[in-house]
């Protein structure tokens, strides 16, 4: 049980396009959904948390207008990628959770996000 | 702030061998600890868990104690195999926060050769 979904797994993308992820919980119902970004080698960045119905709440230093979240239902979270450049290449990452005070998140599989 | 400090990688170990990966947090309060693990193509997947001082998880021949007097969530196994191959992440969440948020290490590489 507790299985989240990430698609697409892999995406290029040209410079000046969006593009969107998708996320979903296929055997739970997620109050609450998180979206991280991974540099290689590096350690998960949180980037915004969502709640079903409700605003995304964005990390200091990430560009809201620039990373549209999209929690519609419980089951599905987006992230759609405004005008993508190369440097918003990266994997991104999203988790599920269930309410807001959890003990666990339950992760997908990741995106990898390359930008020309 | 919060914060957590993982040793580097890569390590590489041979089979059978003892593991060791340090982790140090930083935190105000008393956070519960994490050990998450990711291997190659999949996403990151609890390995154990630790939510007060002196309490130890244990997961798959994995353990890690909560030392809050030396502020470490250090992970071991005594004997690694090679299916044990992935990076792990040391993480904490901050107690009685309004949202579940994780703060993860750098992740450290395990290669465990045959």
């Amino acid at each position: 049980g507790a299985v989240v979904s990430q698609h697409p797994s892999w995406v290029i993308c040209k410079s000046g396009t969006s593009v969107k992820i998708e996320c979903r919980s296929l055997d739970f119902q997620a109050t609450t959904m998180f979206w991280y970004r991974q540099f290689p080698k590096q350690s998960l960045m949180l980037m915004a948390t969502s709640n079903e119905g409700s605003k995304a709440t964005y990390e200091q230093g990430v560009e809201k207008d620039k990373f549209l979240i999209n929690h519609a239902s419980l089951t599905l979270s987006t992230l759609t990628v405004t005008s993508a450049h190369p440097e918003d290449s990266s994997f991104y990452i999203c988790s599920a959770g269930l309410g807001t005070s959890v003990n666990e998140q339950y992760f997908g599989p990741g995106t990898r996000l390359t930008v020309t | 702030g919060n914060s957590v400090t993982q040793m580097e990688g890569p390590v590489t170990l041979s089979e059978e061998a003892f593991l060791t990966i340090n982790c140090t947090y930083t935190a105000t309060g008393y956070p519960s600890l994490f050990w998450y693990v990711q291997y190659p193509g999949e996403g990151l997947q609890l390995l154990l868990k630790a939510t007060k001082a002196d309490d130890k998880g244990s997961n798959k021949g994995f353990e890690a104690t909560y030392r809050k007097e030396t502020t470490s969530f250090h992970l071991e196994k005594g004997s690694v195999q090679v299916s044990d191959s992935a990076v792990y992440f040391c993480a904490l969440r901050r107690y009685g926060g309004a949202t579940n948020k994780l703060i993860f290490g750098t992740g450290t590489l395990l290669a465990v050769q045959p």
